[in-house]
């Protein structure tokens, strides 16, 4: 079964860092992008970061740019996401999700699978 | 950034109706376009991908249309299951950003 399972979340203080985990089961990991997506509570889907099955191409999305780094073990099938000078709108549920080629390009397409979420609090 | 707007925001429907959820892009995105369904406390769940197929699992009373930068989804006969929260994605270029969703309840 295909599955990606998150974890590292928690409480945090404003400022702190935190780092998250997906470790993914079921398919060849090293052969898919893979994405971070948050979701504030009662908000919407908020994409925050893609890396390429290599590792070599990455992206962010502008509200974490510079603060939160991506990355992938290949050879542990996990993908992790660091996060430093947490804020207060960091708040949310964060996901890692799968991308399928199938459903447009190696680094464009849509998000097949999904992890279950792990909660990300920063508060003092 | 290509953003992405959905109509409406919410609404009521009664099991059995028909629904159409908007999604509109404000750029031609071609058909680099995808539907999810997220339930209260789930993960999101792929529906629609590249604008009109329908993702492996998925009940054919969904269904997709639209490219450019207009687009739609029906469910042709709305089941209880199917009281959720639906957003929509473009994934031509980054950002891949979501709409701000439209919640279906129940009437």
């Amino acid at each position: 079964e295909v599955q990606l399972l998150e974890s590292g979340g928690g409480l945090v203080q404003p400022g702190g860092s935190l780092r998250l985990s997906c470790a993914a089961s079921g398919f060849t990991f090293s052969t898919y992008a893979v994405n971070w997506v948050r979701q504030a509570p009662g908000k919407g889907l908020e994409w925050v970061s893609t890396i390429s099955g290599s590792g070599g191409n990455t992206y962010y999305a502008d509200s974490v740019k510079g603060r939160f780094a991506i990355s992938r073990d290949n050879s542990k099938n996990t993908l992790f996401l660091q996060m430093n000078s947490l804020r207060a709108e960091d708040t949310a549920v964060y996901y890692c999700a799968k991308g399928d080629p199938l459903t447009g390009t190696t680094l464009r397409n849509a998000f097949d699978i999904w992890g279950q979420g792990t909660m990300v609090t920063v508060s003092s | 950034a290509i953003r992405m707007t959905q109509s409406p925001s919410s609404f009521s429907a009664s099991t059995g109706d028909r629904v159409t959820i908007t999604c509109r892009a404000s750029q031609n995105i071609n058909s680099y376009l995808a539907w999810y369904q997220q339930k209260p406390g789930k993960a999101p769940k792929l529906l629609i991908y590249a604008a009109s197929t329908l993702q492996s699992g998925v009940p054919s009373r969904f269904s997709g249309s639209g490219s450019g930068t207009d687009f739609t989804l029906t469910i042709s006969c709305l089941q209880s299951e199917d009281f959720a929260t639906y957003y929509c994605q473009q994934y031509y270029s980054y950002p891949p950003l979501f709409g701000p969703g439209t919640k279906v309840d129940i009437k």
